[in-house]
């Protein structure tokens, strides 16, 4: 079985530091796509950045960026700079290329950054 | 705007009274999707949809059931809802099947409560 794992389930920051949040999947796939879900208290899902895994160079966003380890099966979401408006649950998710586009997620990592 | 329409947003009901929870996209998406996110195990697939008159069983099917008779709208059914499934409620739609080449686009979210 495919699945997701998010080791962390609850992480703080203080404002204007880093933070990693860590995610290892499963997958007998070579192809396949990573996803980072943020859902702020509004409970909206927000894609935050995503990796193709055959392209070796890390995905960037702004403040986010990934460490993705595709022998090791690890995706991590580095936030620079952290900011209040970055408190929320974080999903990390996984989708096979080949699959029907089932996007498996993990249990999340809620991340409180503290003023 | 480019979105995901769902509603209600909230809903109180009781043990065994029909609902429906509507699902509309703009997008001319050919993939849509339900998940229900409960505490502590993220957010598990349903039901999904590769496009009209195409559905397909998810993780946790039982005790659901949708229909794509139109490519926008994918609504979700709950025959006889029962207390265990009060959970909040996404529907997700995508462009690529199968290669996540854009993610998904999420919905605002349904709270359903069943007493």
């Amino acid at each position: 079985a495919q699945t997701v794992t998010q080791s962390q389930p609850e992480m703080s920051v203080q404002e204007a530091e880093t933070v990693t949040l860590s995610c290892t999947y499963d997958t007998s796939e070579s192809n396949y796509y990573l996803f980072w879900y943020k859902q702020p208290p509004s409970r909206q899902m927000i894609l935050v950045i995503r990796q193709e895994a055959y392209k070796q160079q890390n995905a960037t966003e702004n403040r986010f960026s990934v460490n993705f380890q595709k022998a090791a099966k690890s995706f991590s979401l580095k936030i620079s700079d952290s900011q209040l408006g970055d408190t929320a649950m974080y999903f990390c998710a996984f989708i096979p290329g080949g699959s029907q586009g089932n996007l498996i997620f993990g249990k999340g990592t809620k991340l409180s950054v503290k003023p | 705007e480019a979105q995901v329409t769902q509603n209600p947003r909230y809903l109180i009901t009781v043990t065994g009274k029909k609902l429906t929870v509507t699902c509309s996209q703009n997008m001319n998406h050919e993939y849509m999707s339900w998940y229900r996110q409960d505490p502590g195990l993220g957010l598990r697939q349903i039901y999904y949809s590769m496009n009209v008159e195409v559905t397909d069983k998810g993780d946790v099917p039982e005790g659901y059931k949708v229909s794509r008779k139109e490519k926008r709208n994918f609504p979700l059914i709950l025959e006889s809802p029962s207390p265990n499934q009060t959970s909040l409620y996404f529907c997700a739609s995508s462009s690529s099947l199968g290669q996540g080449a854009s993610g998904y686009t999420f919905g605002s979210g349904t709270r359903l409560t069943v007493v």
